[in-house]
């Protein structure tokens, strides 16, 4: 099973601000890797696939980079809709895994 | 507008049964394939089982493979989830999802249902 780890748990960030998510796959995935928003009391939105492709409807403010075992999800300038829980996603191979979060909260 | 909504969940005692359902609309059903991804209370997301989109293929995670099967209508443009033997680890949000066309991540998601096993 490939083990996807988020870093940081937390992150702390005043609106307008940019910030940058992690995400380490144990194994490559190359790019068969997506980025999901939950807010709460709600299903994850779909925001990057493909390691770098927005989903549709996505602001140009969320980017996505990085390919086999390192990715990242940057918010150039947080807005304050985008204060969430951030998930990654492989889909290399099965098990399909998530990793475990990262809470992006209001400095 | 595509629309998942799924509906089963509730209370049952260990060792109990649900069969969750989700009604799928916006889309041409048979041409997705489905999956369910649970998330347990406070915690994070955990995929549970994926099906092609005639149904010929199925796949569950390890932990509720032989207890869980997920199975689909396309006459009826909805997808189930039988679960058997239910644990209080089971406990968790299920949510329905449509697994992008050729790929393994999901567009689109319903808004769940939960599932509490406890006696």
């Amino acid at each position: 099973e490939i083990v996807m780890t988020q870093s940081p748990a937390t992150l702390s960030v005043s609106p307008g601000e940019r910030a940058t998510l992690s995400c380490r796959a144990s194994q490559s995935v190359s790019s068969n890797f997506a980025w999901y928003q939950q807010k709460p009391g709600q299903a994850p939105r779909l925001l990057i696939y493909g390691a770098s492709t927005r989903a549709a409807g996505i602001p140009a403010r969320f980017s996505g980079s990085g390919s086999g075992t390192e990715f990242t999800l940057t918010i150039s300038s947080l807005q304050s809709e985008d204060f969430a829980v951030y998930y990654c996603q492989q889909y290399s191979n099965w098990p399909l895994t998530f990793g475990g979060g990262t809470k992006v909260e209001i400095k | 507008e595509v629309q998942l909504l799924e509906t089963g969940g509730g209370l049952v005692q260990p060792g109990g049964s649900l069969r969750l359902s989700c009604a799928a609309s916006g889309f041409t059903f048979s041409t997705y394939a489905m999956t369910w991804v649970r998330q347990a209370p406070g915690k994070g997301l955990e995929w549970v089982s994926s099906i092609s989109s005639s149904g010929g293929g199925a796949t569950h995670a390890e932990s509720v493979k032989g207890r869980f099967t997920i199975s689909r209508d396309n006459s009826k443009n909805t997808l189930f989830l039988q679960m058997n033997s239910l644990r209080a680890e089971d406990t968790a949000v299920y949510y329905c999802a449509q697994s992008a066309t050729g790929w393994w991540f999901f567009d689109y998601w319903g808004q769940g249902t939960l599932v509490t096993v406890s006696s």
